[in-house]
């Protein structure tokens, strides 16, 4: 399945609620990263992470949190902060050095209700 | 900072025609430049990057540093190039190899 598995692929959130997306990767990389993905404006960085027990805010961390706990598994959890959180959400890995390229997820498409 | 911009948010061409999907960025330093695109149903993948030279599926692109593009091409467009193409850039100065990507061009190749 490409070597990077998000879940659920939907999700529905009630107002007020936090909610955690799942990314999952088996490809031995060490950079994992979630970006959010809005029609007319692109990929925005939202978290990334180097190393286990490591991760850095990226361009919209607002309402957002992450842990790396493991090497293979970056979760993210959308926050009753985050405003606006409808969204399409992808996660993507990569080696950390010498950039070749990201693997990215099939994606979850969260939906606040 | 650094910033991708694609001016084209829709394109659509005919079948074998040439087609020129434009990126420009803003970075200071030596940028590593990609291309992805989005296939219908299906993830983001890499197309290509500046630095292989490479052509893949007929696309090519060329770093411009002078004009601070890189825009991608084809010479004969066919129907299964319909897509969402995105141009990103990673920044040597940055943390990690964290990724900019511009707003996509959604390419239509009419029959």
């Amino acid at each position: 399945d490409g070597g990077i598995t998000q879940s659920p692929k939907y999700l529905f959130r009630k107002e007020g609620q936090n909610v955690t997306l799942s990314c999952e990767q088996n490809l031995n990389h060490d950079a994992m990263y979630w970006y959010r993905q809005d029609p007319g404006q692109g990929l925005r960085l939202i978290y990334y992470s180097q190393i286990v027990n490591d991760f850095q805010k990226g361009d919209i961390a607002e309402g957002y949190s992450v842990s790396r706990e493991k090497k293979e598994s970056f979760p993210l959890t959308v926050t009753s902060a985050q405003k606006n959180p409808t969204a399409f959400y992808l996660c993507a890995s990569s080696r950390k050095q010498g950039h070749r390229g990201y693997t990215f997820g099939s994606g979850t498409r969260l939906t606040v209700v | 900072a650094q910033r991708v911009t694609q001016p084209e948010k829709l394109l659509s061409v005919f079948k074998g025609a040439p087609v020129e999907l434009k990126c420009n960025y803003s970075y200071s330093g030596s940028p590593e430049l990609f291309w992805y695109v989005q296939y219908s149903r299906q993830r983001l993948q890499l197309l290509l990057r500046h630095i292989s030279r490479e052509s893949i599926k007929g696309f090519t692109a060329d770093l411009n540093k002078g004009e601070t593009s890189f825009h991608l091409k084809k010479p004969f467009a066919q129907e299964e190039d319909s897509a969402m193409y995105y141009c990103a850039l990673s920044g040597e100065e940055t943390s990690g190899s964290r990724l900019t990507f511009g707003e996509g061009t959604q390419l239509t190749v009419n029959p």
